[in-house]
């Protein structure tokens, strides 16, 4: 079983709709991490986040240490959102585990 | 500010040779990470790197495998008598202050390598 799991693995949404992408973990974490990744392979620091909420334009991440859980929302979905998105997480031992990804197709 | 560089973005070797793949964090970053993204599974964590030192290389494979970050230059990653196996995306991020979880890290393209 992954340290990290990712629901759904894959994801298909009209644009416009409003998007969520779950994680959870089963180990003790320093901190949780959201990535994007294009086609074609680049990825992005979406969010670092250890308690609470953060909010960057249309995205927000969540996460509720207790339950282990953290997810990923897209407000107002555009086909330009279209990637894969990773979650990771670090320990206390500062491992760093990744789940395998969320792809997430929007259409227009 | 130019992002982290890694060079070079694709590579192909034969069964048997030496793989280089190398690593420019940003600008004021001396804290290097190396990634392996193996065909249709996720991203996993191979070595962190600090100017001269191997901090963690718990993801490294025992053989064939080695990274170092020198005082000057960029960050490589060696794999000698590469394999089939070895395929994969290989990415570097870097990040200014110590500790995988203390902030955020800067990814770089990655370097996609093929073993024929």
């Amino acid at each position: 079983k992954n340290e990290v799991e990712q629901s759904p693995q894959n994801l298909t949404a009209q644009e416009g709709e409003f998007i969520t992408i779950n994680c959870s973990y089963s180990v003790g974490i320093s901190a949780l991490h959201w990535l994007q990744q294009h086609p074609g392979g680049g990825i992005v620091s979406l969010f670092m986040l250890s308690s609470g909420k953060k909010k960057h334009g249309r995205l927000i991440a969540t996460i509720n240490i207790q339950e282990k859980h953290s997810s990923l929302h897209i407000t107002a979905s555009h086909p330009r959102d279209s990637a894969v998105y990773i979650c990771a997480v670090t320990n206390t031992g500062n491992q760093f585990y990744f789940g395998t990804g969320t792809s997430l197709t929007v259409i227009p | 500010n130019a992002g982290v560089m890694q060079n070079p973005r694709h590579l192909v070797r034969r069964r048997g040779q030496e793989a280089r793949l190398r690593c420019s964090p940003m600008k004021g970053h001396s804290h290097v990470y190396w990634y392996r993204q193996l065909p249709e599974e996720g991203l996993k964590f191979m070595v962190y790197l600090q100017k001269e030192n191997i901090i963690d290389e718990s993801g490294m494979p025992k053989e064939r495998f080695s990274a170092e970050f020198p005082k000057e230059g960029p960050s490589i990653l060696r794999i000698q008598q590469v394999v089939r196996g070895d395929s994969a995306a290989y990415f570097c991020a870097s990040s200014p202050l110590p500790g995988v979880a203390a902030n955020e890290q800067f990814f770089g393209p990655g370097t996609r390598l093929t073993v024929l």
